[in-house]
């Protein structure tokens, strides 16, 4: 069974720094999809960014950019000169290519302060 | 276009009631999902519903149990309410040949008491 393993509860950093979250998951799949959400306290999931497994190259959206370690089963995101719009839950997820269903961690709180 | 609605935003039932809860999906999309998220938690799969039939499953009893629409729009049912399924319940939407491409609803705030 997949999982997705988010390790950072909490982060907390001053607004127009870089803060990097840190996502691993687990799977015998050769071919999936990983994705990091933005959940605000809206409660609507947003998509920051989606990475496919098999392109090496790593997916990058304007602030945000990922480092996808393929062996490592690593994925982390990094955000760029951080705004106070940033701070909501951050969830990262994974999505196999014989399945349509999404698997979550259980998310990272980011607090941007001013 | 119009976005992946839900009804209603917020809710409170008592514990072995039943519930309804609905979704409509982004213009064009064929393909609902809907996810549990507990207080605090990631969100859970419950199931997903193409072509008006349910396509895959999560660890969920029957007593949830869906629907999906000749329009789309979906409905997720909840019989005999637990203390536990007090959780915010989120809809998605997508194409099926673009299944990775799932959009979300704002969500239903479900409290059981």
């Amino acid at each position: 069974a997949q999982t997705v393993t988010q390790s950072q509860p909490e982060m907390s950093v001053q607004e127009a720094e870089t803060v990097t979250l840190s996502c691993t998951y687990d799977t015998s799949e050769n071919n999936y999809y990983l994705f990091w959400y933005k959940q605000p306290p809206s409660r609507q999931m947003i998509l920051v960014i989606r990475q496919e497994a098999y392109k090496q190259q790593n997916a990058t959206e304007n602030r945000f950019s990922v480092n996808f370690q393929k062996a490592a089963k690593s994925f982390s995101l990094k955000i760029s000169d951080s705004q106070l719009g940033d701070t909501a839950m951050y969830f990262c997820a994974f999505m196999g290519d014989s399945n349509y269903q999404l698997i979550w961690g259980a998310g990272t709180k980011l607090i941007i302060k001013p | 276009e119009t976005g992946v609605t839900q009804s209603p935003t917020h809710l409170i039932k008592t514990r072995g009631q039943q519930v309804t809860l609905r979704c409509s999906s982004q213009s064009g999309h064929n393909t609902v999902s809907w996810y549990q998220q507990a207080l605090g938690q990631g969100p859970q799969f419950i199931f997903q519903y193409y072509r008006e039939e349910e396509n895959g499953r999560g660890n969920f009893p029957p007593r949830f149990s869906g629907l999906q629409f000749p329009n789309y729009s979906s409905e997720l049912n909840v019989n005999a309410l637990e203390l536990d399924d007090s959780a915010l319940y989120l809809c998605a939407s997508s194409f099926r040949t673009s299944y990775n491409e799932q959009f979300f609803g704002p969500g239903t705030r479900l409290t059981v008491l």
